[in-house]
């Protein structure tokens, strides 16, 4: 089993909609919660960043997170076609550096 | 001003020549890293160098090897490459939780 899940997708949407892209973990100790965003050809850049249970708002992003039921997301309000790109979660553990990466989901707003 | 800043950013090369990827980042940052990202976008660790110390080595083969002359440059040399060795080749700098990556280094082994 892997220890971060996410479905890859890809996900297409018209602009305007919401989006929530989705992540499940297995391991308890991971305790901080990321998403990036990577634009085609490009590094995945840090959206939002979270270490609690609940929402954090960021505009129109808000990471969510469940540590209870091990599941993060992210959701994204009035897309635009320029937030088309690959989301990827990524979890670390209390005591560590390494960043664990879900597979990223490919994500297409269309105008 | 990059903050994380990768050369080669296109690397086409021979099954079995020898290459390296050089890194450098301007923030400041402890802790660097090597990432490789596959066909399917997968992001996995492959190594992790704390003030030039190396501190994490995931299972790698030793075809690769990582070089930390400093605590601001991390650089990967890669030995008799494969075709497997394709990919795309991430460095990342981070300050407790905050990590900046660089902008990959597109590596194609024909």
């Amino acid at each position: 089993q892997k220890e971060v899940e996410q479905d890859p997708g890809p996900l297409s949407v018209p602009e305007g909609a919401i989006v929530s892209l989705n992540c499940t973990y297995s391991n308890s100790a991971f305790q901080y919660f990321m998403w990036y965003r990577q634009y085609s050809r490009k590094g995945p850049e840090l959206l939002m960043y979270t270490y609690s249970s609940g929402n954090k708002e960021d505009g129109r992003f808000t990471a969510q997170v469940d540590k209870s039921s091990k599941y993060i997301s992210l959701f994204i309000r009035d897309s635009q076609p320029s937030d088309s790109a690959t989301y990827l979660c990524a979890i670390v553990e209390t005591s560590g550096s390494r960043l664990t990466f879900g597979e990223g989901t490919q994500l297409t707003v269309n105008p | 001003d990059t903050a994380v800043s990768q050369t080669p950013k296109y690397l086409v090369t021979q099954m079995g020549n020898d290459k390296s990827i050089k890194c450098e980042q301007n923030l400041g940052h402890d802790t660097m890293y090597w990432y490789k990202q596959d066909s399917k976008k997968f992001l996995k660790i492959m190594f992790s160098y704390n003030n030039k110390e190396l501190i994490i080595n995931e299972t790698v083969p030793n075809r690769f090897s990582p070089k930390s002359p400093d605590k601001a440059h991390l650089n990967l040399h890669i030995n008799s490459l494969e075709l497997g060795d394709s990919a795309v080749y991430f460095c990342a700098s981070s300050h407790v939780h905050g990590y900046t990556f660089g902008s990959g280094t597109r590596l194609t082994v024909v």
